[in-house]
């Protein structure tokens, strides 16, 4: 069965370097996510991608963050500057297009721990 | 913007018995879509269940189940004959048709006790 895959599943990183959070989303999906979940708190939205550009971000997405689809295949969440607020479980999903049976379909998770 | 709100942080239910999860939302779309995601403590987020906003029967699949009121803009989740497995977070979320944002609750820790 296809699946969205999240690489690092970890990763820890000092305060202020930057992280690339790394998904791969299902092959013939269109739409792309990336959701955050501070620990036991809700799921929240950051952006979400489409032809090949922000479709729409929440206020949270600044200009800290940045995503990209450099190679059509891959999609990449960047932190510049990581801050310890920003330790988080970083959730990639992805859909097929739009309308009811479009299930979004997410990944494992990253688990970022700045330091 | 929409927002969505699950009012039960913690929920707890016998094994075998039946509980139902609370959610509304608000929006002022005509079209939309709500689903219910279970997060065990693996982390992933799993579909359960999903409901189309124009389609008046509730959906059902297997021992889920939702009773959704569009007017009252509310979307509860009931779970017939709990299993130890059913124990999570359950999230319930909600996305538009033309945009595909989706929007999700706070979310509900579920505990099924043996």
């Amino acid at each position: 069965e296809p699946e969205v895959t999240q690489t690092p599943s970890h990763q820890v990183t000092q305060m202020g370097q930057e992280v690339i959070l790394r998904c791969v989303p299902i092959s013939n999906h269109l739409y792309f996510y990336w959701y955050r979940q501070i620990l036991g708190q809700k799921v929240e939205f950051l952006v979400s991608f489409y032809n090949n550009e922000i479709s729409e971000k929440s206020e949270i997405f600044d200009d800290q963050f940045s995503v990209e689809r450099p190679d059509g295949s891959n999609f990449t969440l960047k932190i510049r500057s990581t801050k310890l607020e920003d330790s988080a479980m970083y959730f990639c999903a992805s859909i097929i297009g739009k309308g009811m049976n479009t299930e979004a379909f997410f990944g494992q998770g990253t688990r970022l721990t700045v330091v | 913007a929409q927002t969505v709100t699950q009012s039960q942080p913690e929920m707890s239910v016998q094994e075998a018995e039946t509980v139902t999860l609370s959610c509304t939302y608000d929006t002022s779309e005509s079209d939309y879509y709500l689903f219910w995601y279970k997060q065990p403590p693996s982390r992933q987020m799993i579909l359960v269940i999903r409901q189309e906003a124009y389609k008046q029967q509730n959906a059902t699949e297997n021992r889920f189940s939702v009773n959704f009121q569009k007017a009252a803009k509310s979307f509860s989740l009931k779970i017939s004959d709990s299993q130890l497995g059913d124990a999570a977070m359950y999230f319930c979320a909600y996305r538009t048709y033309n945009n595909n944002d989706m929007r999700f609750g706070a979310g509900t820790r579920l505990t099924v006790k043996p």
